[in-house]
């Protein structure tokens, strides 16, 4: 089952905007990642925050953690056409590398 | 860089082959998976090895199973493919917990059709 929901399903901004996706999980997680998808292909790391971190950034990208809450979001900040794709959390449990992904946020990036 | 391919962007067959979706990493990754994805449902795992020869079940292993005989190489084997495996599917690779890591490395995926 699919731990991860992610809202909203779809965004739509102009370029120069912030972008903003929340993501919810369901149980403990040793850290929750990101990826972004381009149209048809495969998945690209983005970043990955562990479980005793509450914020981190790399480049236009800053994400929270919030525990209490099971949930994360990810801020795209000034953002480019080149960002139009969908933007995936997945959350890390347990002892294996395996991840559950949310269902993804579609964003579309319109100059 | 990490390199994670597939053996066909593209592939459709009829109900009841047998279908093989073979999958290679080339940076002695320990960690391989097997996803499909599928329009509202995110991406789903089908099974994981985390060593040679050694294999686990994800959500959703029922109608397939998988052959990892060298570190490199994960397959995934349709033993007769029906019409609602007609998916995306997505190999990808890692390094094992604790090695400060654990991102996955994603093949660019095989749109299967079955028709």
């Amino acid at each position: 089952s699919q731990q991860g929901e992610e809202d909203p399903q779809a965004l739509s901004i102009q370029e120069g905007e912030n972008a903003t996706m929340n993501c919810s999980y369901k149980t403990s997680i040793n850290n929750l990642q990101w990826y972004r998808q381009n149209s048809g292909r495969g998945l690209v790391h983005l970043i990955l925050i562990r479980s005793n971190e509450r914020e981190k950034h790399s480049g236009r990208l800053r994400v929270t953690l919030d525990t209490s809450k099971k949930s994360s979001s990810l801020l795209i900040t000034a953002s480019r056409a080149a960002d139009t794709a969908s933007y995936f959390c997945a959350s890390s449990t347990g002892t294996a590398s395996k991840l559950t992904f949310g269902t993804g946020t579609r964003l579309q990036v319109t100059l | 860089d990490v390199k994670v391919t597939q053996s066909s962007r593209y592939l459709v067959k009829r109900t009841g082959e047998k279908v093989f979706l073979e999958c290679v990493q080339d940076m002695d990754h320990e960690n391989m998976f097997w996803y499909r994805q599928d329009p509202g449902l995110g991406l789903r795992l089908i099974y994981f090895s985390y060593d040679v020869k050694m294999k686990e079940k994800g959500d959703i292993p029922e109608g397939y199973s998988v052959s990892r005989e060298k570190k490199e190489r994960f397959s995934l084997i349709l033993e007769s493919a029906s019409t609602n495996q007609t998916s995306m599917y997505l190999c990808a690779s890692s390094l094992p917990p604790g090695s400060g890591k654990e991102t996955q490395y994603f093949g660019p995926g095989t749109r299967l059709l079955v028709l």
